[in-house]
């Protein structure tokens, strides 16, 4: 059935530190796949996206690379900063038109 | 532009009331969503309008009750809602509705911060 795994959190990084929050996923097809990330008290944000095999989405120092290979979209940081302490979620459409979320992956960065 | 604002951004209410959640967007899109999230948890999908009909109800208990007036107003009526009903409820929209295509991408309004008693 149709559904995204991520990586459990919390995350927890210092300053400036390398990031990678893994995300596979289930689906027909090859679906877009999205990150959305929520910061506190907030509403959910489109982070990036890609809408076909080896695509890069980019944003705000964030990449994640389409693999149809592997069924993964993970998403990487090269230097994180305590601004980006956040829940992300990856997502797709499936071929209902549902979003289908991962559970979210909550990521916390000390100074 | 890509904003959705959701009013109110707090709300207690008890058992016995009835409340109304409000949401607009002013970007054309035609098709609008209610989700409600728990604590740390993904938002799970109530309500989807297409076109400013119900094209989506995910068996949702009829204590939730929602109306879309125009294309850009989207409203959800709370009447009897029980202390597990306490949530994040969120309104997205979407230029068509969601069909996998990068235009259908939601765009989430901040949400209501809803507290039963």
């Amino acid at each position: 059935g149709d559904s995204v795994t991520q990586m459990e959190g919390p995350v927890t990084l210092s300053e400036e530190a390398f990031l990678t929050i893994n995300c596979t996923y289930t689906a027909t097809g090859y679906p877009s796949l999205f990150w959305y990330v929520q910061y506190p008290g907030e509403g959910l944000q489109l982070l990036l996206k890609a809408t076909k095999a080896d695509d890069k989405g980019s944003n705000k120092g964030f990449e994640a690379t389409y693999r149809k290979e592997t069924t993964s979209f993970h998403l990487e940081k090269g230097s994180v900063q305590v601004s980006d302490s956040a829940v992300y979620f990856c997502a797709y459409y499936n071929q209902g038109g549902k979003l289908i979320f991962g559970q979210g992956t909550e990521l916390s960065v000390k100074p | 532009d890509t904003e959705v604002t959701q009013t109110p951004k707090h709300l207690v209410m008890g058992m016995t009331n009835k409340k109304s959640l409000k949401c607009e967007q002013h970007m054309g899109h035609r098709a609008m969503y209610w989700y409600k999230q728990k604590a740390k948890k993904p938002p799970e999908l109530m309500f989807v309008y297409s076109y400013e009909k119900l094209s989506i109800n995910e068996s949702v208990p009829s204590r939730f009750s929602p109306e879309c007036p125009n294309s850009s107003l989207l409203n959800l009526h709370l009447h009897a809602l029980q202390p597990e009903d306490s949530a994040l409820y969120l309104c997205a929209s979407s230029q068509e509705p969601a069909g996998g295509f990068v235009k259908n991408i939601q765009y989430f309004g901040a949400g209501t911060r809803l507290s039963v008693l």
